[in-house]
């Protein structure tokens, strides 16, 4: 049963745009929303994540929208680079437990071309 | 800093071999993660530990996967025996871990797993 279904799939950009990810959610205990980077060869990164107590985030270029009624969240990217070419991946987990087990999306293979 | 170290970071072997991977989580770290990842069911979550103990292991596939951490700085995932759709890319995560902790969960670099 996927919990977080993120779109697209793939996403390609020219240089300067704005890359925008979606992801939708179905359990609402969820209370932490982290986005990962995860660039070839490589594990994924925190990039940015948020409560459900705040509408947006916003750190340099990248920017988490989120809807709790809708149960859905994105990422924006502003100004994309050829550098933020990677695999982005949106998450979510609840508290409780003795740590965080994150649900993660599908992935969104982006590439920003020059 | 050390980050969390995944050893090998490539594997092939055949059909019926035992495989294991290793892991050493970031120094003062208490929760450790194991996952697998493909393109058809993206990023999985294997077991978590905490203080080295198993939490929760639902998502082992199968009873051919084994996971150990035996101390704070180690862990193992066996594969005994491999079989083909066991092929993947293997990640280790650490965080500190808590009630409630909002502490991100840091990730190897992985280890390409490829069963002929």
């Amino acid at each position: 049963q996927q919990q977080v279904k993120q779109s697209p799939q793939s996403l390609i950009v020219q240089k300067g745009g704005i890359s925008i990810i979606n992801c939708a959610y179905e359990n609402t205990a969820f209370d932490y929303f982290p986005w990962y980077q995860q660039f070839p060869g490589k594990g994924p990164a925190l990039l940015i994540a948020i409560r459900p107590d705040v509408s947006e985030k916003k750190e340099g270029r990248f920017t988490i929208s989120f809807n709790k009624s809708a149960k859905q969240f994105s990422l924006h990217i502003m100004d994309s680079q050829p550098g933020d070419s990677a695999t982005y991946f949106c998450a979510a987990s609840k508290t409780g437990g003795s740590a965080r087990q994150l649900t993660f999306g599908s992935g969104t293979q982006l590439t920003v071309l020059p | 800093d050390a980050g969390v170290i995944q050893s090998p970071r490539h594997e092939v072997t055949e059909m019926g071999q035992e495989v294991t991977l290793r892991c050493k989580p970031i120094s003062g770290h208490n929760s450790l993660f194991w996952y697998r990842q493909t393109m058809m069911r993206g990023l999985e979550l294997l077991i978590y530990f905490n203080n080295n103990v198993p939490i929760d292991d639902s998502g082992m596939p199968e009873d051919r996967f084994s996971a150990k951490m035996p101390n704070a700085s180690f862990s193992t995932l066996k594969i005994q025996p491999s079989e083909p759709r066991d092929s993947a890319v293997y990640f280790c995560a650490s965080s500190l871990g808590g009630l409630g902790s909002n502490q991100p969960q840091h990730f190897g670099d992985g280890t390409r797993l490829s069963i002929l």
